[in-house]
């Protein structure tokens, strides 16, 4: 049962820390996206990765997020420094794309639940 | 700019019965794809069901169905003989290509919850 992963399933943290959030998307996608939730916002786009090149960060602030792929089996979000606004439930998902148009569904990972104090 | 609404924020119905939540979604494209996400209290996004705009035919997943309307640019959901394990917040999501990858734009949700 292939399923995305991501670690820490929790973080507290204090503000101004660095904040390392990882992805393991299933195996044979190529795509990957990095979603925040807040109760405000609700479902927000922050960044996504095609064949591991960014395709689009324009949600994301640049100044203290951060999103890499070193790999294909590997999807990194990172904030530095973190503040209390930064506090939300990060999800990342994965999906494979052939070609343009052909549907592409995503599949979620369980979230990491990021508090900052 | 696509924006994806649901009317209902929360819903409470008793087990077994049917329940249609609504969502509308505003776009000038001709071909995308719709979903609906089931988000029970642990938090997982899981996906209940999806409608490619290019059938006609609604999309059916065991107790889970769709009414697409196209020209009217809504995509609700119907669920029947609900049970309790189907309590949970559902957001319908639209998604559109961007530069050769395909972006989820969110509903803001509508919380289902299933009473005994």
């Amino acid at each position: 049962d292939a399923r995305v992963t991501q670690t820490p399933r929790h973080k507290v943290t204090e503000m101004g820390q660095e904040v390392t959030m990882r992805c393991q998307p299933i195996l044979g996608h190529n795509t990957v996206f990095w979603y925040r939730q807040t109760m405000m916002q609700g479902l927000e786009l922050l960044a996504y990765f095609r064949n591991r090149a960014p395709l689009d960060d324009s949600g994301m602030p640049k100044d203290r997020f951060s999103a890499e792929m070193p790999d294909a089996t590997l999807a990194t979000l990172k904030i530095q420094p973190s503040e209390p606004r930064d506090s939300a439930v990060y999800f990342c998902a994965s999906g494979f794309v052939i070609t343009r148009g052909r549907l592409n569904t995503q599949y979620f990972g369980p979230g990491t639940r990021l508090t900052v104090l | 700019a696509q924006t994806v609404t649901q009317s209902q924020p929360e819903m409470s119905v008793q087990e077994a019965e049917t329940v249609t939540l609504s969502c509308t979604y505003d776009t000038s494209e001709n071909n995308y794809y719709l979903f609906w996400y089931k988000q029970p209290p642990s938090r997982q996004m899981i996906l209940v069901i999806r409608q490619e705009a290019y059938k006609q035919q609604n999309a059916t997943e065991n107790r889970f169905s769709v009414n697409f309307q196209k020209a009217a640019k809504s995509f609700s959901l119907k669920i029947s003989d609900s049970q309790l394990g189907d309590t949970a917040m559902y957001f319908c999501a639209f998604m559109k290509q961007i530069q050769g990858a395909q972006k989820l734009v969110f509903g803001q949700g509508t919380r289902l919850t299933i009473n005994p």
